[in-house]
């Protein structure tokens, strides 16, 4: 069965740092893997998304991630955060022959630091 | 383009009553998901519809869980009995696509406390 690791449950970060949030994932075959971000009160919003091809994926609001096979990994990265991307932010693997049946980790919680 | 609509946002009930949750996908999207989303936890997928088929239900509750999607457009996600631990937010979502290439848009959710 597919599963998705964030192994930080909560990262603070100054305004203008780097970011990196982690994730790893389970799954036999190549995987569908997906970020999505959650504001407080909000529905989930997909960031970006990884089928196949460049492993170095960019999204929206100036967010990237790249596939690791060797590593099962799919860390989102952003150059400089602002204060307005302080949400939680979740990983998800879809199964390769239903990417709508995917699995999420436990998210991590972002805090920004004026 | 109006978003996926969910109501109502937030719902108390005691434990052993039944509650409903209703979700409006966008217009033309296909593809319905429930999820239940418990505090703490990322989201799990309840059921899936494809116009007003399932396609996997294999983590929907059945001896307490129902959805339906008549005509294929609005959903109903009911819980009778509930139990203390069904607290959480159901999130609903909708894509054009089954295969979710496409991207899952979500609805706000239904925040759901039993007591």
């Amino acid at each position: 069965a597919q599963s998705v690791t964030q192994p930080d449950i909560h990262i603070t970060v100054s305004e203008g740092a780097s970011l990196e949030l982690r994730c790893n994932y389970s799954y036999g075959a190549t995987p569908y893997l997906f970020w999505y971000v959650q504001s407080p009160g909000q529905g989930l919003q997909l960031l970006l998304k990884y089928f196949s091809g460049d492993t170095l994926v960019q999204g929206i609001k100036g967010f990237e991630a790249e596939f690791k096979r060797s590593q099962s990994s799919f860390n989102l990265r952003k150059p400089s955060v602002h204060w307005s991307d302080a949400a939680e932010y979740f990983c998800a693997v879809g199964d390769n022959t239903n990417a709508g049946k995917s699995t999420f980790g436990d998210g991590t919680t972002l805090t920004v630091k004026p | 383009e109006a978003g996926v609509a969910q109501s109502p946002r937030y719902k108390i009930i005691e434990k052993r009553q039944s509650v409903a949750f209703w979700c409006n996908p966008i217009s033309g999207h296909a593809t319905l998901y429930w999820y239940q989303q418990i505090l703490g936890q990322g989201p799990k997928l309840l059921i899936q519809f494809q116009n007003n088929g399932v396609v996997d239900d294999s983590q929907l509750p059945k001896d307490r869980f129902s959805a339906e999607r008549l005509k294929g457009v609005d959903s109903t996600l009911k819980i009778q009995p509930a139990k203390l631990e069904d607290s959480a937010v159901y999130l609903c979502a909708s894509s054009l696509d089954p295969t979710a290439t496409y991207e899952q848009y979500f609805g706000p959710g239904t925040r759901l406390t039993v007591t």
